[in-house]
C-alpha cells in the first residue's frame, strides 16, 4: 500500500478565499505529482516536480501554485479561490527511473461556492 | 503525442459474469510503461498492474488478467467471477519518454456489477 497523504480530504469554502491542498509522502520518492479530476471524468497533470526545488506545470494549465522545499512534502495552494476550482485533487509520487510506478494519494475533494 | 483510448464509457453485467476492458495507446516511443488503475467510489486512485512495451507475456493475478498486444496497441483487462466489490472506475494509463515519463491517462470505464 502507497504512503502518500492528502489533507483536506473534504473541503468547502467560500470564493476568494486562499487554500493550501497538503501532501506528504513517507517512500522518499523523489517524483510527485497534483492532478486535477473533474467527477467521472479523466485526470489531468496540472503539476509536478523531479525533486526539492524543482516545480514544473503539467499539461492542463491551473492557477494553482506548488513548492517543494522537502522532499516528502507537496503542497499546492490556491490564493483566491473560485467556483471553477471545484474539483478532485489527486496527489501522487514515484521514484525517478522511466516507467516507475506512480502512486496516489487518496484524494482532496474542494468545494468552491 | 501520445494518447490512451478506452472506448468503453460504462458497462453493467450481472455479478459472476467475465468483464473485459479495453485500453488502446497510441506512442512515438519503443521504450514505455502501460498501467491500470482502479478508482472506487471513495475516490483514491489504486494501482493494479504496470507492463512495460518488452514484456509482451500476459499475466494473471487471482480474477484479474492483462492482455498486451504490441501488433495492435492494446493493453486489455479482463476481470474474470465479477463480484459487487468490483464496481469502480477504471483507468489504463501509459508513460513514455516523449510524455516526459508522466502518466497519461485515459478517460476511464465506469464498471457495474449488478448483484
Amino acid at each position: 500500500e502507497a504512503d502518500i497523504y492528502q489533507t483536506p480530504r473534504y473541503l468547502v469554502i467560500g470564493t476568494g478565499k486562499k487554500i493550501t491542498l497538503e501532501c506528504s509522502q513517507t517512500m522518499g520518492h523523489d517524483k510527485m505529482y497534483w492532478y486535477q479530476q473533474d467527477p467521472g471524468m479523466e485526470l489531468h497533470l496540472i503539476h509536478y516536480s523531479y525533486g526539492v526545488n524543482s516545480t514544473e506545470k503539467g499539461d492542463l494549465s491551473s492557477e494553482s501554485t506548488v513548492s517543494r522545499i522537502r522532499t516528502e512534502h507537496f503542497p499546492l495552494t490556491l490564493e483566491s479561490a473560485r467556483p471553477s476550482h471545484t474539483s478532485q485533487y489527486l496527489c501522487a509520487s514515484s521514484e525517478l527511473g522511466q516507467g516507475d510506478t506512480i502512486y496516489f494519494g487518496e484524494g482532496s475533494w474542494l468545494t468552491v461556492v | 503525442a501520445q494518447k490512451v483510448t478506452q472506448a468503453q464509457t460504462e458497462i453493467s453485467v450481472v455479478e459472476k459474469e467475465d468483464v473485459t476492458l479495453d485500453c488502446v495507446y497510441e506512442t512515438r516511443d519503443t521504450t514505455y510503461y502501460l498501467f491500470w488503475y482502479k478508482q472506487p467510489p471513495s475516490g483514491e486512485l489504486v494501482f493494479l498492474i504496470r507492463r512495460n512495451s518488452f514484456d509482451e507475456q500476459n499475466e494473471i493475478s487471482g480474477r484479474y488478467s492483462w492482455n498486451f498486444q504490441k501488433s495492435t496497441s492494446s493493453f486489455n483487462f479482463t476481470i474474470t467471477a465479477s463480484q459487487v466489490v468490483d464496481s469502480a472506475v477504471y483507468f489504463c494509463a501509459l508513460s513514455d519518454y516523449f510524455g516526459n515519463e508522466k502518466l497519461t491517462f485515459g478517460t476511464g470505464t465506469r464498471l457495474t456489477i449488478i448483484p
